[in-house]
């Protein structure tokens, strides 16, 4: 069975540090991440995939295979980055995510 | 723009109602979802459909049952509505292929059951 942990249920950070939210997963084959966001009163959206290897908003986030991580990083947090994060994993051949439980990221002005 | 549109922002019931939750998209897409989102918990997944008439149960299925007669629309219905159904119910849908498997997601429906 896959599973995506977040271990964070909360996150605060001061604007202008480095951000870091972790995920990680459980899964013997090839997955594919995803990092949805939700800001306040909108709907849930996709963030970034890591098949595509692109930095959004300054967000980066790298498969590591050897330690089964998906980790979100910023650089500079801004306080528009305030939000809930969600980790998701897709299996090959599957249309279904798994989701993790969320970290609720907050910027400190 | 991908549109999913959920029939009801808020909704309240009682013990024991049957509950229809509508979903519908715009973008002519093949999979769609049902899920349940709780503090602490994430979004689990009650239903998925991946073609008219179609469904497939999800990780938290019991209590609850889905329609999808025509491709655009998927039902989620709560037969007899009981207080720990109370949440926040999102839809969502994606095509397939080609790299195009972002799930778009509706407003959320947040069902009070009393």
């Amino acid at each position: 069975a896959q599973r995506v942990t977040q271990p964070e249920k909360l996150l605060s950070v001061f604007k202008g540090a480095p951000v870091e939210l972790k995920c990680n997963y459980s899964y013997s084959g090839s997955p594919e991440l995803f990092w949805y966001v939700q800001y306040s009163r909108q709907r849930l959206q996709l963030l970034l995939r890591h098949i595509s290897r692109e930095s959004i908003k300054g967000f980066t986030a790298d498969l590591n295979k050897g330690e089964t991580s998906f980790h979100l990083k910023k650089p500079f947090a801004q306080e528009e980055d305030s939000a809930m994060y969600y980790c998701a994993l897709r299996s090959f051949g599957n249309e279904k995510l798994t989701f993790g439980t969320g970290t609720r990221l907050t910027i400190i002005p | 723009d991908v549109k999913v549109t959920q029939s009801s922002r808020y909704l309240v019931k009682r013990t024991g109602e049957k509950v229809f939750l509508e979903c519908v998209q715009d973008m002519d897409h093949e999979n769609m979802f049902w899920y349940r989102q709780d503090p602490g918990l994430g979004l689990r997944l009650i239903y998925f459909s991946y073609d008219v008439k179609m469904k497939e149960k999800g990780d938290i299925p019991e209590g609850y049952s889905v329609s999808r007669e025509k491709k655009e629309r998927f039902s989620l219905i709560l037969e007899s509505a009981s207080t720990n159904q109370t949440s926040m119910y999102l839809c969502a849908s994606t095509s397939i292929g080609q790299g195009t498997d972002t799930q778009y997601f509706g407003p959320g429906t947040r069902l009070t059951v009393l």
